[in-house]
This record gives C-alpha cells, sequence and structure tokens, in this order.
C-alpha cells in the first residue's frame, strides 16, 4: 500500500465544490504537489508548495494542508476537471519520493 | 519552451536490460533536477529516481538494486537504465524536469511517455 494515501474516487457536480485528500506521515514535514492526468495523457503539474500554481492553472484550484492531510480542492468544478489526480511527496523516511494512490473525479 | 522526449526500444525480453533516453531541448540538463517515473497499464504512478548536477542520484527503494540514471551534458539527454527486467516493469515511462528545493521538487514539465512491453 502507498504511504500516501487517497480516496479512489470522488464526484462532484458541475460547478460545485470538491475536494481531495492525501494522507500520509510524511506530510506532516513536507509539502506535496498535485498532477492531473487525463486518460491517455502525461500527468500535468497543478499544484505545490504551500497553494501555489504553475503558470496557466485556474484559479478555482486550491492548495491546503493540515497536520497529516494536504488537500487539493477545485471550486467551481468543469467537466474539463475530470481526471485522475495524483499527489507526490517524500516517503516516510524523507529521502525519498512517493505518488499517493490516486483519486479518480467525475463531475456530474 | 522546454520540451523532453523519451526513447527507447518498446519491448524488452525478460530478464534483459531496459534503456531509455529523455532528450531535452529548451533547457540545459546542467540546472534542475530530472526525474523518471512510470505507470503500469491501468495503475497509478511511480517514482523511479533522479539525477542532478550529474552525478548527484535518489533512487526509489524498490528499485535502487536495479536502476542506474545518468546524464550526458555534452548531448543534453539523461538515461535509464532497469536491468533484470521481468513482465512487472511493463510501463509507460516518463522522464519529467524537476524543480528545486524551493519549489518542494515539484515535477513542472513531462515527457510524453513511452511505452515499455516486457516480453519474450
Amino acid at each position: 500500500s502507498s504511504e500516501l494515501t487517497q480516496d479512489p474516487a470522488v464526484s462532484v457536480a458541475l460547478g460545485q465544490t470538491v475536494r481531495i485528500t492525501c494522507q500520509g506521515d510524511s506530510l506532516r514535514s513536507y509539502y506535496a504537489s498535485w498532477y492531473q492526468q487525463k486518460p491517455g495523457q502525461a500527468p500535468a503539474l497543478v499544484m505545490y508548495g504551500h497553494n501555489n500554481r504553475p503558470s496557466g492553472i485556474p484559479d478555482r484550484f486550491s492548495g491546503s494542508n493540515s497536520g497529516n492531510t494536504a488537500s487539493l480542492s477545485i471550486t467551481g468544478a468543469q467537466t474539463e476537471d475530470e481526471a485522475d489526480y495524483y499527489c507526490y511527496s517524500r516517503d516516510r523516511s524523507g529521502d525519498h519520493f512517493v505518488f499517493g494512490s490516486g483519486t479518480k473525479v467525475t463531475v456530474l | 519552451q522546454v520540451q523532453l522526449q523519451e526513447s527507447g526500444p518498446g519491448l524488452v525480453k525478460p530478464s534483459e536490460t531496459l534503456s531509455l533516453t529523455c532528450i531535452v531541448s529548451g533547457a540545459s540538463i546542467s540546472s534542475h533536477y530530472w526525474t523518471w517515473i512510470r505507470q503500469p497499464p491501468g495503475k497509478g504512478l511511480e517514482y523511479i529516481g533522479y539525477i542532478y548536477d550529474s552525478e548527484r542520484t535518489n533512487y526509489s527503494p524498490s528499485l535502487r538494486s536495479r536502476v542506474t540514471i545518468s546524464m550526458n551534458m555534452s548531448k543534453n539527454h539523461f538515461s535509464l537504465i532497469l536491468s533484470s527486467v521481468t513482465a512487472a516493469d511493463t510501463a509507460v515511462y516518463y522522464c519529467v524536469r524537476t524543480l528545486d528545493a524551493s519549489y518542494k521538487y515539484a515535477m513542472d514539465v513531462w515527457g510524453r511517455g513511452t511505452t515499455v512491453t516486457v516480453s519474450s
């Protein structure tokens, strides 16, 4: 099992808000980054550090951290946000990196 | 515009060695970290390892005994070697530019990925 735990799937109504969580002991010490992957495509960075969005990522994406949990929120979800989302951070040792198990977001 | 392109054989026999190269354009590999990620069919992403500063490497503990990542500064590319492959190594392999600690090692530019199948 992954050291970073994510819910396998979540759904959200069009225009509503969804929060994707990532839990792990290492997140008490290290930030996560978040990646969006659409079918047949390479992943893309959507969030890193303390709520930092790369250029071109809509501001409906936001990040937060609390204790052992990192979260990615989509406020006003759009159909194009339907994708798999992966968190990424250090492992428990702090010496290496790991991905979360991934969350499939469905926009209804 | 930074672009990464993976290249290498799409089919490798069990017990043999997988070798991939990532050609980088629009940036010098002397800067940043350079990472390999893979994704088995229908599964999630897996960190393989990274290289920076020419020869400083970090490998996933689960793959460390079989993995080597290297850089060729003159050709501006970096490479992945994975030895003694099995069917479990069948995956899409991505090369990725990774930002430094001030950006929390975020991976900001990805190659399109190359599919490697391990089969006799």
